[in-house]
């Protein structure tokens, strides 16, 4: 079966500036995940998905980060606007449930 | 909430050399996964376990539910093996992973 789909790959951009990354889960995988990994650490989750709905968003900072899945398969996390702590690589996951998670391969942000 | 911790953090070993790599966890948990990250970002999936024992190819994964602990064991590695372990355990159901930060290999010819 396909993997999960992410794009773009890599992405440099200003601070200040927006940026969206778009994820394409494995077919029939309701749960999205939307995770950012800093440099040296474990990746975070951001927000989860089941099918179009949000299961927890507790740890997206809202006031700049925004996601959406309509119609319950690709999504897309937007940033606007962007700081240079924001740098990191983006992961998108996706799973049926209570199974394991299949990862994207991610895009890697830099924020200068 | 789930505290993950991974040891070591970082290792090197030369090619051939049987590897182990340790993970903790703090809650009762459903499910472990180890998974491995390449440079260019992109993680895989090794195993999920929730008891027992694993083993696929040259990489065997066992867990100790009542210890609260899981080991990675890498047999004759080798220079291709180099890249980031990680740990994450599920608490219950569907709910999202919570990741160690990693163990960094360094496999040497």
């Amino acid at each position: 079966e396909a993997g999960v789909a992410q794009s773009p790959r890599y992405k440099i951009i200003e601070k200040r500036q927006s940026v969206a990354f778009w994820c394409n889960p494995i077919s029939g995988h309701a749960t999205l995940y939307w995770y950012q990994q800093i440099l040296g650490q474990g990746p975070k989750l951001l927000i989860q998905f089941q099918n179009n709905g949000v299961v927890d968003d507790s740890q997206l900072p809202k006031d700049r980060f925004s996601a959406e899945r309509l119609k319950g398969v690709d999504s897309t996390l937007k940033i606007q606007p962007a700081k240079l702590e924001d740098s990191a690589v983006y992961l998108c996951a996706s799973s049926r449930q209570s199974t394991e998670a299949f990862f994207g391969q991610g895009t890697r942000l830099t924020v200068v | 909430k789930n505290e993950v911790e991974q040891s070591p953090q970082n290792l090197t070993a030369q090619e051939g050399e049987f590897i182990t790599i340790n993970c903790s966890y703090s809650v009762g948990i459903s499910a472990l996964h180890w998974l491995q990250q390449h440079p260019g970002g992109g993680i895989v999936s090794l195993f999920m376990l929730s008891s027992g024992k694993k083993k696929h190819g040259r990489l065997i994964a066992t867990i100790n539910i009542q210890e609260k602990h899981s080991s990675l064991h890498i047999t004759a590695s080798h220079p291709r093996d180099s890249a980031v372990y990680i740990c994450a355990v599920r608490n219950s159901g569907n709910t999202p992973l919570v990741f160690g930060k990693g163990t960094r290999l360094s496999v040497i010819a």
